[in-house]
């Protein structure tokens, strides 16, 4: 297991279309994370699943914003009716629920909305 | 609401300097967590230091080590005999212990070491 990855690194929409997000976690990690990242800034945390519930959501995540975890291992983000303003760097993180352990983050997908 | 603040967006180096980047927070906890994140410009976040708040003693990890000032909500990053590869962004994450144990980041710092 090489790490967090996630698919696609860049995606380049239109306003307005759609697009999902896929972020494969470590496989024995429990809890799974999506963070945004705009320019310049520290990532802000959007939702959070342990194993397939989604136990918290950002105020962030808008309707237009959706998550899933399908039987606990990777998740999918999507993002419906793309504004400028959803271009972002999307990371995914992950990590183990005993204790209080170290998040490990993917390289994150760079959405640019035109 | 916990709130992370790094006030020095940015910071320049020679390589073989000892550099400290700045961090403070505010929160209501008693028992939480601190840490440093180092982003280099591939973007992966990966940790560079933790520290847990009942622990008075500072941590260290070889060249990096922490002063955690918990009463001033004060966590300072140093960084001795820096080398080019530290050059990256930083960024301090607060963490409760409780509940979904999300990360709370501060605006980050970006570290230039120079040759």
């Amino acid at each position: 297991d090489t790490g967090v990855s996630q698919d696609p690194r860049h995606k380049i929409t239109k306003r307005g279309q759609n697009v999902t997000f896929r972020c494969d976690p470590i496989s024995e990690h429990n809890r799974l994370y999506w963070y945004r990242q705009t320019l310049g800034q520290g990532p802000e945390f959007l939702t959070y699943f342990q194993n397939e519930a989604q136990l918290e959501k950002s105020r962030l995540l808008s309707d237009r914003f959706s998550a899933e975890r399908p039987k606990g291992s990777f998740s999918t983000l999507e993002i419906q009716r793309t504004e400028q303003g959803d271009s972002a760097m999307y990371l995914c993180a992950s990590s183990l629920t005993t204790g209080v352990t170290e998040a490990f983050f993917g390289q994150g997908t760079r959405l640019t909305v035109v | 609401a916990q709130t992370v603040t790094q006030s020095q967006p940015e910071m320049s180096v020679q390589e073989a300097e000892t550099v400290t980047l700045s961090c403070t927070y505010d929160t209501s906890e008693n028992n939480y967590y601190l840490f440093w994140y180092k982003q280099p410009p591939s973007r992966q976040m990966i940790l560079v230091i933790r520290q847990e708040a009942y622990k008075q003693q500072n941590a260290t990890e070889n060249r990096f080590s922490v002063n955690f000032q918990k009463a001033a909500k004060s966590f300072s990053l140093k960084i001795s005999d820096s080398q080019l590869g530290d050059t990256a962004m930083y960024f301090c994450a607060f963490m409760r212990i409780q509940g979904a144990q999300k990360l709370v980041f501060g605006q980050g710092t970006r570290l230039t070491i120079n040759p």
